[in-house]
Order: structure tokens, then sequence, then C-alpha cells
């Protein structure tokens, strides 16, 4: 069964303090990791995909990178608007619930920047 | 560009009635998505569609039914609605789920069942 474990759960940090979440997976065979963030009330909005272990991304303050067992995100000198709630899911090149490609998402990791 | 959306955003049910969601997406993606969100738990996958006329079983698929009659329309069925269904139901869309093709999401509908 595919997994996808975010740590921590919650993460308070002052702005321009930087920082990691981390995503551990087990899964059978990764087609892709996705990183996403969701505001209150909104869908989740995409970040990232990784494919392949040692693949890095970058976009403005945030970088996500891959190996065979976790992803990491870090937020480097992060802002108030960066507070959001950031998802983590795979794609399994064999879906366990069944047929076509859905994600299997973790719980989240909720982070608060404050001023 | 409207993407993906949904309909209604906000619901209030009793048990044992029945309703629609709708999802509408205007990127002329082929595969469509509905998942729930609980919380303290992921997104978990309801149903899903590979094409229009196409539906299939997602890992959480109980108590609910689904119709992809035109393309860019996904529709989720509550037939007989269950308080454990309160929820945060959102609709995602993709135009291939070959490797890493990302799914875009809608705002969600938060429905609760009384």
């Amino acid at each position: 069964e595919d997994q996808v474990t975010q740590s921590p759960e919650a993460l308070r940090l002052q702005e321009g303090e930087s920082s990691s979440l981390n995503c551990s997976y087990t899964v059978s065979g990764l087609r892709g990791l996705f990183w996403y963030r969701q505001d209150p009330g909104k869908g989740p909005e995409f970040l990232f995909t990784l494919y392949s272990a040692g693949e890095e991304k970058e976009k403005e303050r945030l970088k996500a990178t891959l190996t065979k067992k976790e992803s990491f995100l870090h937020i480097t000198a992060p802002k108030p608007e960066d507070s959001a709630t950031y998802l983590c899911a795979v794609q399994a090149r064999k879906y366990s619930g069944g047929g076509a490609d859905g994600l299997t998402f973790g719980k989240g990791t909720h982070l608060i920047i404050q001023p | 560009n409207a993407g993906v959306t949904q309909t209604p955003k906000f619901r209030v049910l009793k048990t044992g009635q029945s309703m629609t969601l709708l999802c509408a997406q205007d990127m002329n993606h082929e595969y469509m998505y509905w998942y729930r969100q609980d919380p303290g738990m992921g997104l978990r996958l309801i149903h899903y569609s590979v094409g229009e006329g196409t539906t299939a079983k997602g890992e959480v698929p109980d108590g609910y039914n689904v119709s992809r009659l035109k393309k860019q329309n996904f529709l989720l069925g509550l037939e007989s609605a269950a308080p454990s269904q309160t929820s945060v139901y959102f609709c995602a869309s993709s135009y291939s789920p070959r490797m890493g093709v990302t799914q875009h999401f809608g705002d969600g509908t938060r429905l609760s069942i009384l």
C-alpha cells in the first residue's frame, strides 16, 4: 500500500527564519512526487513535480528535493505570505486503489510565518 | 481562464437527502477526479474518469456515484446522504494520467450532513 507521511504537522517560524518540511513515502514504483500549497478555503495549488532521486526544483523562496525515500521542501527566508498548508503527494506506477493514476496524499504541514 | 470550477461552494443537507456536486473544467482535459478531504487526513480519491462516458472507483467510493456525460463535466452524486459524508470535496483534472502529469484542482465544495 502506498503511504505518504509528512512532518512536522505544524510549524511556526519567524519571518526570515529558514526551515525544511519533510515528506517520507513508500510506493510501488514512483511516477512522480508532487508538492502543492493549500490556502484556507481554497483547493491545492501546484508547486513542483519531482520524478527521480537527486532531482531539485526551485521557485522563489521554495526548493524541493527528492531522494529514494523522501522529499524535502526547503523554505529560505520565508515571508508571511508563505503561510499555508503544504501537501505532498505521490503517483505510483500502479495505483493501489485500482485503475488510473490517482494521487496518494500526505496529511500536510501547516506552516505559519510570523512577521 | 476559469480552470476547474465547482458548484455549489457550500451545502447543508439532512441525513437521507440526495444531491449532486458539479465539476466543470475548461482545459479540455481527458482525466477528471473527485477527492474528499477530512480533518487529520490526506485527500482521498473517491471516483475518477478517464474520458467522456467512463467512470471508475477510487479508494473510497461507497455511498457515491458519478457520471461523465460531457468531457468538460464530472458529476458526483450522493443518493442518500449520511453524516460520515460531511467533508470538503475537491475535483481535479489532468490531460493525462501518465508519468508526473499535474492535476489541477478546484476550490472545493464544503458539505455538511446533519
